[in-house]
């Protein structure tokens, strides 16, 4: 079955610092893999998307990784601001013209001050 | 920069009855989706529109959901009889072409939802 998992659930970091948020998942073949940002009550924005080619990717302070062989990508977030505090998404692209995404249920980060 | 719009940004209806939940998409794009996410779960797949009709649906699409591009711009999600289950945020999306192997043109664009409550 398709699936996308992502650790931790949750994080609390300080204003400054840096995190790693996590992604496994099972779907295969994929066609690309995104990192979204969900603001509360607000639609996903997209930060980065990877090809299974591709090992990395930025977007300003985020960088993602990609290794398709375990299956795993990673966002990293540098020097976190107030306004990075959001839900972080992995999603899986199925390959095919319709572009199917499958969601993570993703990473709820807190920066505090 | 353009942007997928939704309206309303807060429904709220009695169960058993029908809602029309709207989206314009990028002008330029030719493939649309909608989506839902109940409140503290993941974003779910609903389906897929592509040249006036469905390419692909879900199971969670059933009988009850309808969705349709009456007039070029607008792009509709319809549910017959809504269920206490159904309340959700709606999230549009569009993308602008197939895509090539280039991730952007798989690219999709999200709207800011549409928060359905039904009581």
């Amino acid at each position: 079955k398709n699936q996308v998992e992502q650790s931790p659930q949750s994080l609390i970091i300080l204003e400054g610092k840096n995190c790693t948020l996590q992604c496994n998942y099972t779907v295969s073949p994929f066609s690309n893999l995104r990192w979204y940002k969900q603001d509360t009550g607000r639609g996903p924005v997209s930060l980065t998307i990877m090809t299974f080619s591709e090992n990395t990717k930025s977007n300003g302070r985020y960088t993602a990784t990609l290794d398709a062989d375990t299956k795993q990508s990673s966002l990293h977030i540098t020097a976190s601001q107030l306004s990075d505090s959001a839900s972080y998404i992995c999603v899986v692209s199925v390959p095919g013209g319709y572009n199917k995404l499958i969601f993570g249920a993703g990473t709820r980060l807190a920066v505090h001050p | 920069e353009p942007e997928v719009t939704q309206t309303p940004s807060h429904q709220v209806t009695q169960m058993g009855q029908e809602v029309i939940l709207r989206c314009v998409p990028i002008s330029n794009h030719l493939y649309f989706y909608w989506y839902r996410q109940i409140l503290g779960q993941k974003v779910e797949f609903l389906v897929s529109f592509y040249n006036n009709e469905i390419s692909e649906k879900s199971e969670i699409f059933d009988d009850q959901f309808s969705v349709e591009r009456p007039d070029g711009s607008n792009f509709t999600l319809k549910i017959r009889s809504t269920k206490l289950e159904d309340s959700a945020m709606y999230f549009c999306a569009s993308r602008h072409r197939s895509g090539t192997g280039a991730p952007r043109s798989d690219e999709q664009f999200f709207g800011p939802g549409t928060r359905l409550t039904v009581l």
